[in-house]
């Protein structure tokens, strides 16, 4: 079965520096893997995805992930922090079904920022 | 181009009760699916719509049904409700039959039992 872990149940960051949030991943065949921002009270917004191919992938606001198959890791970056980016990240991963699949989500990275 | 809709906003129930939800899908989209989020927790996959017909299934049991309308919009119908069944319910849709997929979430129902 597949499964998604994130370690990291809070991290604080101060404005302006970089972030890195982890996430490692279980799946038997070639995962898709994704990242989604949640703000409170809202729906998930996605930030980037990995399907194939360069395993560095740009995403929106800023955030990039990097894939590693060696390590069953697709851990998240951004160079540098802004208030707005407070919020709380997923991970999750999905099959190769061409949308058939469910995702599996990790339990979520609360991200604070601090001023 | 409006996303993905849900209604209502915010619900709640009383133990022992049915409730359902709907969601509209984001214009183009002809899948749906649903997922339970428990607070402090990452979402859930409940199943999936497409065709009219549910295609996969979560580790959900038999009280939580679905349905696929032609129109693409669907219902969650949570039969029985307990307590533990309180979270945030989140629809997304996809288009299955392009490639590499990805699902767009609407904003979810805040159901409440008591």
């Amino acid at each position: 079965a597949q499964s998604v872990t994130q370690p990291d149940i809070h991290i604080t960051v101060s404005e302006g520096a970089s972030l890195e949030l982890r996430c490692n991943y279980s799946y038997g065949a070639t995962p898709y893997l994704f990242w989604y921002v949640q703000s409170p009270g809202q729906g998930l917004q996605l930030l980037l995805k990995y399907f194939s191919g360069d395993t560095l992938v740009q995403g929106i606001k800023g955030f990039e992930a990097e894939f590693k198959r060696s390590q069953s890791s697709f851990n998240l970056r951004k160079p540098s922090v802004h208030w707005s980016d407070a919020a709380e990240y997923f991970c999750a991963v999905g099959g190769s079904g061409g949308g058939a699949d469910g995702l599996t989500f990790g339990k979520g990275t609360h991200l604070i920022i601090q001023p | 181009d409006a996303g993905v809709t849900q209604s209502p906003t915010h619900l709640i129930k009383t133990r022992g009760q049915q409730v359902t939800l709907r969601c509209s899908p984001k214009s183009g989209h002809d899948t749906v699916s649903w997922y339970q989020q428990a607070l402090g927790q990452g979402p859930q996959f409940i199943f999936q719509y497409y065709e009219e017909e549910e295609r996969q299934r979560g580790n959900f049991p038999d009280r939580f049904s679905g349905h696929q309308f032609p129109n693409y919009s669907s219902e969650l119908n949570v039969n029985a409700l307990l307590l533990g069944d309180s979270a945030l319910y989140l629809c997304a849709s996809s288009l299955r039959l392009t490639g590499p997929y990805e699902q767009y979430f609407g904003p979810g129902t805040r159901l409440t039992v008591t």
